[in-house]
């Protein structure tokens, strides 16, 4: 069965300061996707990043930053120079083509939360 | 973008009763609808998986009979928590899956936060 973990609980950060959230997950399939949501206090769930398992390449966008590496089954996000507004839960995601429902099941399994404060 | 509508987005109600809450795909038909449950700090957990026409699949441990779920439409899914206790109050987030996508992307409804008293 699929697993995501998100070893770091809370994390306190000056503003400006660069931050790492962690994410490893576990999966026997070879076909899969991972994901990063943003969780702000109003609860809504923002979309950050997608990737498959047959695309390792590092992706950049704006302050954000993810590292995917298949050989630590490990896909981190890194927030450069952080702002108070980037005070949220970070959810890390999988799911996979197959799973334990059969092809298709499409479901998200999701880690604990990272919840980040970034004081200014 | 897809976009996924709840309602109500806050709904108070005294313990015993029933109450709906709504999930609709505004831009898309989707087949597929998820039901997640979300306890304060805590992260998002799969209540059930909803197909369009057909009876919904739940997790391990999720009372059928007290999380009813239907979906009559491709646009709509209902959940209905029957008999509602305190410990029901929890925020419920509603996700739906557009077929014509080629990745694996569920669209999240902004959530629906039940307090039962």
């Amino acid at each position: 069965a699929q697993k995501v973990t998100q070893a770091q609980t809370e994390i306190s950060v000056v503003e400006k300061e660069d931050v790492t959230l962690d994410c490893v997950y576990e999966t026997r399939d070879t076909t899969y996707y991972l994901f990063w949501y943003k969780q702000p206090p109003s609860g809504e769930l923002v979309f950050l990043i997608r990737r498959n398992s047959f695309d390792e390449q590092n992706e950049i966008s704006g302050r954000y930053s993810w590292n995917f590496q298949k050989s630590t089954s490990s896909f981190n996000f890194t927030i450069t120079a952080s702002q108070v507004v980037d005070s949220a839960v970070y959810f890390c995601a999988l799911s996979e083509a197959f799973g334990d429902s059969g092809a298709g099941s499409y479901q998200l399994t999701f880690g604990k939360g990272t919840k980040l404060s970034v004081i200014p | 973008g897809a976009v996924v509508s709840q309602h109500p987005s806050r709904v108070i109600c005294k313990s015993g009763t029933s109450v709906k809450i709504e999930c609709r795909s505004l831009d898309f038909q989707a087949t597929t609808m998820f039901w997640y449950r979300q306890f304060p700090k805590k992260s998002l957990m799969l209540m059930a998986t909803s197909n369009e026409g057909s009876k919904a699949t739940y997790e391990q441990g999720v009372e059928k009979d007290k999380f009813l779920i239907n979906h009559a439409s491709l646009t709509l899914s209902t959940l209905t928590v029957t008999s509602a206790h305190p410990e029901d109050s929890s925020f419920y987030i509603c996700s739906a899956r557009d077929p014509l996508a080629v990745t694996y992307e569920q669209y999240f409804g902004p959530g629906t936060r039940l307090t039962v008293t």
